[in-house]
């Protein structure tokens, strides 16, 4: 199965930074990735999806980009609600698999 | 809107059978061309894929969990179920019962429920 590796583990921003952070794929899943945001005691919520496509409703702060292997999802200026967990998730090859997570901390 | 509620025992006997149902409500769980999923997290860890159901009836399975899984659907109650046989203490988790749009979106989900397995 196809191995995502988030990098860093925990990433530490002043509200109103850029926070940049990083999904790698075992494998090439194209453009099969998407991003979701997660916050204590919630179920994800979808962020990105087609490496690059903004789900409804997600502010245009959010944004990703990469292909192949490499992939990104930037924050453009941190809000306070923007703290949470970040996953990336692979739907090229099944099963479809998840990062372990990269935390987003004050 | 779409809205999924999960129900299940919060606590398994190892070599038992977990079973979780999520109901429905805002649509139908026959609907055309709606997959309807589970995801599970192990605590501190990130999410696993565990399968999903086609409103055809057809599932896929992780295969790391097929022997073991069976994931069903009842259109009389709206609901869609998962049955996790032979469960051990690396079935502890918190499960998740989703839609996944084209099969792997995580469009809508359901509020998670921790299940523990220990005797």
């Amino acid at each position: 199965e196809v191995v995502l590796t988030q990098s860093p583990d925990t990433l530490s921003v002043f509200p109103g930074e850029r926070a940049t952070l990083s999904c790698r794929a075992s494998q090439t899943v194209n453009s099969n990735l998407a991003w979701y945001q997660q916050k204590p005691g919630e179920a994800p919520s979808l962020l990105i999806y087609g490496a690059s496509t903004r789900a409804t409703g997600v502010p245009a702060r959010f944004s990703g980009s990469g292909s192949g292997t490499e992939f990104t999802l930037t924050i453009s200026s941190l809000q306070s609600e923007d703290f949470a967990v970040y996953f990336c998730q692979q739907y090229n090859h099944g099963p479809w698999t998840f990062g372990l997570g990269t935390k987003v901390e004050i | 809107q779409l809205q999924l509620q999960l129900s299940g025992p919060g606590l398994v006997k190892p070599s038992e059978t977990l079973s979780l149902t999520c109901t429905v409500s805002g649509g139908a769980v026959s609907r055309t061309n709606y997959y309807w999923g589970w995801v599970r997290q192990p605590p501190g860890k990130g999410l696993e894929w565990i399968g999903s159901i086609y409103y055809t009836g057809s599932t896929d399975y992780n295969p790391s969990l097929r022997s073991r899984l069976t994931i069903s659907v009842d259109p009389s109650k709206n609901q869609f179920s998962l049955n996790l046989s032979s469960v051990t203490a690396a079935d502890t988790a918190v499960y998740y019962c989703a839609r996944p749009v084209r099969g792997a979106l995580l469009q809508d989900w359901g509020k998670g429920t921790t299940v523990t397995v220990s005797s």
